[in-house]
């Protein structure tokens, strides 16, 4: 079975650029999480989908942040424009339900602003 | 404060050791945890859940203390492998909500 699958794995930008990462999360898991990780802490939650429905993006900067999941399945998160600040590693994740069951990650997308 | 408290470490440990680490939260709600391990460089992976009755695996053990708020991983026969960051996070008990602690860093060494 195919795991989360995240895109690019990499990206480096100069700051005030905009960006993108696409996630397509494990067949039939009706849970999507983005996380932003920074070196040597935990992932911090910046939204879930319960399908389509962003049903909890309280972590998630607004002013320059967005995120989407058409049709309930792939993701993306989209950051206009980049910081300095936003150099961390974007982590997808998703489950069959909600938090009450494991967690997949997918291997992350590597952002570097300049 | 956070809703959830680890030790970063690091535990430095020779194989064979047995080492434990504790991870202490702040919702007295939450009733069931999980651990996930992350080696550097990679995305977290579930290492075991764990339950008011604990939970054994080979040669891990888990244990959750809901009187002083704190749930235990506890390896024993540790491995070079073993190296690793361990993370916890509680099951979600605000409509699926979930909280990852910061990490507990276990560098096993020959």
């Amino acid at each position: 079975e195919a795991g989360v699958v995240q895109s690019p794995r990499y990206k480096i930008i100069e700051k005030k650029q905009p960006v993108a990462f696409w996630c397509n999360p494990i067949s039939g898991h009706n849970t999507l999480y983005w996380y932003l990780q920074n070196l040597g802490q935990g992932p911090e939650l910046l939204i879930r989908y319960e399908n389509e429905e962003a049903v909890d993006d309280s972590q998630l900067p607004k002013d320059r942040f967005s995120a989407e999941r058409l049709k309930g399945v792939d993701s993306t998160l989209k950051i206009q424009p980049a910081e300095l600040g936003d150099s961390a590693v974007y982590l997808c994740a998703s489950s069959p339900r909600d938090g009450n069951n494991e967690q997949f990650f997918g291997p992350g997308t590597r952002l570097t602003v300049l | 404060r956070k809703e959830v408290e680890q030790d970063p470490g690091p535990f430095n440990v020779p194989e064979g050791a047995t080492v434990a680490f504790n991870c202490t939260y702040s919702n007295s709600a939450s009733q069931s945890f999980f651990w996930y391990r992350q080696d550097c460089r990679k995305e977290p992976k579930l290492l075991m859940s764990v339950y008011s009755s604990g939970n054994e695996d080979g040669r891990f053990t888990a244990q959750l203390n809901r009187a002083s708020q704190y749930i235990s991983l506890l390896i024993r026969d540790s491995k070079l492998s073993d190296s690793a960051t361990y993370l916890c996070v509680p099951k979600g008990t605000n409509a699926g909500k979930s909280t990852f602690g910061d990490g507990t860093t276990l560098t096993v060494k020959p």
